[in-house]
């Protein structure tokens, strides 16, 4: 079936420095979405990529969708303590268009 | 807009009992999921619903755990008999329509003993 990959699983920064998580389908996918769980808490609602190459940004937050759809990155530019949390990525797939496979996500944590 | 409500938030139970959570999501939304989050991974899918028919069941363990959305609204998700390794955060999400983004519950943490 379908593997959505994510790596690294852990990263830790100091306040201001960049991060960048790392997302890879073994399918081609129709769209991605993002989302972010912050410690004890709920997986929330990033942003969706549909199209080949697309790159979305949200204020610090760069988002990718690689050219061959099978691929995407997010990128934070100087990071913030508010920041931390697990980034993960999430793709329609196992036979299905329609129903979403989450990567095991990114565990960002910040050093104030 | 209100978010997508879940019961209870938490439940420790014994192996072998049986347990129930219940989820109502957001007004309108014509998709529902239940997610079984493993901590260190991300969510698996359970079940989706659209309305109130089953879209994909195709990872519910169907000899322990079933679900139901009997009017397309909330639903409920039940196991029986629970397992250790049914341990786990137990997400309910609701979207607009399929393939659209997903908003989540708080959860329901299951501690089975």
């Amino acid at each position: 079936g379908q593997q959505v990959m994510q790596i690294p699983q852990y990263q830790h920064v100091q306040e201001g420095e960049d991060f960048t998580t790392y997302c890879n389908s073994s399918t081609t996918l129709s769209n991605i979405q993002w989302y972010k769980q912050r410690p004890g808490g709920h997986p929330v609602f990033l942003i969706q990529l549909v199209k080949s190459g697309e790159v979305k940004k949200q204020k610090r937050l760069t988002f990718q969708f690689g050219e061959a759809k099978k691929n995407s990155s997010l990128h934070i530019t100087a990071t913030q303590t508010t920041d931390v949390g697990t980034y993960f990525c999430a793709g329609p797939g196992g036979g299905s268009n329609y129903k979403l496979t989450f990567g095991k996500g990114t565990l960002l944590t910040v050093n104030p | 807009e209100a978010g997508v409500a879940q019961s209870p938030r938490y439940k420790i139970i014994e192996k072998r009992q049986s347990v129930a959570f219940w989820c109502n999501p957001i007004s309108g939304h014509a998709t529902l999921y239940w997610y079984q989050q493993i901590l260190g991974q991300g969510p698996k899918l359970l079940i989706q619903f659209q309305n109130n028919g089953v879209v994909d069941d195709s990872q519910l363990p169907k000899d322990r755990f079933s679900a139901e959305r009997l009017k397309g609204v909330d639903s409920t998700l039940k196991i029986q008999p629970a397992k250790l390794e049914d341990s786990a955060v137990y997400l309910c999400a609701s979207s607009l329509r399929i393939n659209q983004p997903q908003h989540f519950g708080d959860g329901t943490r299951l501690s089975i003993l």
